[in-house]
């Protein structure tokens, strides 16, 4: 089993729709959680971080189950512009030893 | 607050031929990263560094590939002798020292062209 797996898609939505990915992770010493995002042939960018209580951005809510160990994105109201590739990353401590892995992603199309 | 810097933004290389990539962090970001990018692949982690340390290299190939990070000056991944499968984007994050974050802010990346 991948340490972080992701839906690939890609996800193909109309303009204002709400979309929900889902990660999953297998380390449950598990400690933070991110959300990136990538455009085509651009560095990744982080969306946002994923908290225990979840937390919510805009149109962006991301949330945390650790007892099924997996985290969310939902967007809401989709644009155009949110067209692209989201990335979750998980960390884990162990001692000094942090240890970031990063799922393959899932690619979003917004479509008018 | 510059961003992290790489460069050059784009390398070509003949195969055979050595590719030196570097990387400045953001301004007092002691921690830096260097993930490698295929086309239409996702980002694979090679190395991971502080000042002087080389903290974890589990994804660096065993061969050919070299990173290093100075106490002075930019983060540097080698690659000698590429061959045309190291064509890629080689993108550099760094994150803060103090306290646990594991934010990492990415720099534009370099993309290698191997002939």
């Amino acid at each position: 089993r991948k340490e972080v797996e992701q839906d690939p898609g890609p996800f193909n939505v109309p303009e204002g729709a709400t979309v929900a990915f889902n990660c999953t992770y297998s380390n449950s010493a598990s400690q933070s959680f991110f959300w990136y995002r990538q455009d085509c042939r651009k560095e990744p960018k982080l969306l946002m971080s994923v908290y225990s209580s979840g937390n919510e951005d805009g149109r962006f809510t991301a949330q945390l189950n650790r007892a099924s160990q997996y985290i969310s994105l939902l967007i809401r109201d989709s644009k155009l512009s949110d067209s692209a590739t989201y990335l979750c990353v998980v960390n884990w401590y162990a001692g000094n030893n942090r240890k970031l892995i990063w799922g393959l992603g899932t690619s979003l199309a917004v479509n008018p | 607050n510059a961003g992290v810097m790489q460069n050059p933004r784009h390398l070509v290389r003949r195969r055979g031929q050595e590719a030196r990539l570097r990387c400045s962090p953001m301004k007092g970001h002691s921690h830096v990263y260097w993930y490698r990018q295929l086309p239409e692949e996702g980002l694979k982690f090679m190395v991971y560094l502080q000042k002087e340390n080389i903290i974890d290299e589990s994804g660096m190939p065993k061969e050919r590939f070299s990173a290093e990070f100075p106490k002075e000056g930019p983060s540097i991944l080698r690659i000698q002798q590429v061959v045309r499968g190291d064509s890629a984007a080689y993108f550099c994050a760094s994150s803060p020292l103090s306290g646990r974050t594991d934010t990492q802010y990415f720099g534009p990346g370099t993309r290698l062209t191997v002939l």
